[in-house]
């Protein structure tokens, strides 16, 4: 089944002890981005990456970090979480050049306390 | 599932009754205007999507309808059904540099379907 997975779907864990959230697709796509959701905010786009070892900063990318060393594979990775990155945590594929039409993954739910 | 929004314009529809979902969009320049859906507890799912030169696309219940001059984009379901209760996002996207390679979205409508 052609999907985008993502864990966990949930965490919660404290201020600055560094966490990663894997997302993996199977279809082959070149392009991975991941967002964050929050109420009254919709989606916001972190990072994208439009290959492997192509990465580039989105809307709001403060906090995070990304790496794509495999096509498959784009983790997100938060260094040090601050309470303000408590958001439902999305990452999405594409083929290249339809970055309008995304396959997103089941969300990730990360509490920083 | 999840809340993925907890201010939300919210539109009643009685099963069987055609939706009309509305949004205003701000960047003449987009070159896709995008609709998403997302149910609970799930990631956004593609829609439809509508070229800037165009001003109306239909697809299987759904037809989406772009009026430039006013910006403004809807989505209109035909016979509304339960599986359509979710929010529903609309998105532009530019084909040209990095914009490109993202999408904008705005700030969502939840349907809610009675019976």
């Amino acid at each position: 089944e052609a999907q985008v997975t993502q864990n966990p779907r949930y965490l919660i864990t404290v201020t600055g002890k560094k966490l990663t959230v894997t997302c993996s697709q199977n279809m082959n796509h070149e392009y991975m981005s991941w967002y964050r959701q929050d109420p009254g905010l919709g989606l916001r786009q972190i990072y994208y990456s439009m290959n492997v070892e192509v990465t580039d900063k989105g809307d709001v990318p403060e906090g995070y970090k990304v790496s794509r060393k495999e096509k498959r594979n784009f983790p997100l990775i938060l260094e040090s979480p601050s309470p303000n990155q408590t958001s439902l945590y999305f990452c999405a594929s594409t083929p290249s050049g339809r970055a309008r039409e995304q396959y997103f993954g089941p969300g990730t739910r990360l509490t920083v306390t | 599932g999840e809340s993925v929004g907890l201010h939300l314009p919210t539109l009643s529809v009685q099963e069987g009754d055609n939706s009309i979902i509305n949004c205003a969009y701000s960047n003449s320049a987009s070159d896709y205007f995008i609709w998403y859906k997302q149910e609970s507890g799930k990631g956004p799912q593609f829609i439809i999507d509508i070229r800037s030169n165009m001003d109306k696309r239909q697809g299987q219940r759904v037809t989406v309808l772009l009026n430039k001059t006013v910006k403004h984009l809807s989505l209109q379901i035909a016979a509304t059904q339960p599986g359509d209760s979710a929010v529903y996002f609309c998105a532009e996207n530019m084909l040209s540099g990095a914009a490109g390679n993202k999408l904008t979205f705005g700030g969502g409508t939840r349907v809610l379907v009675k019976p």
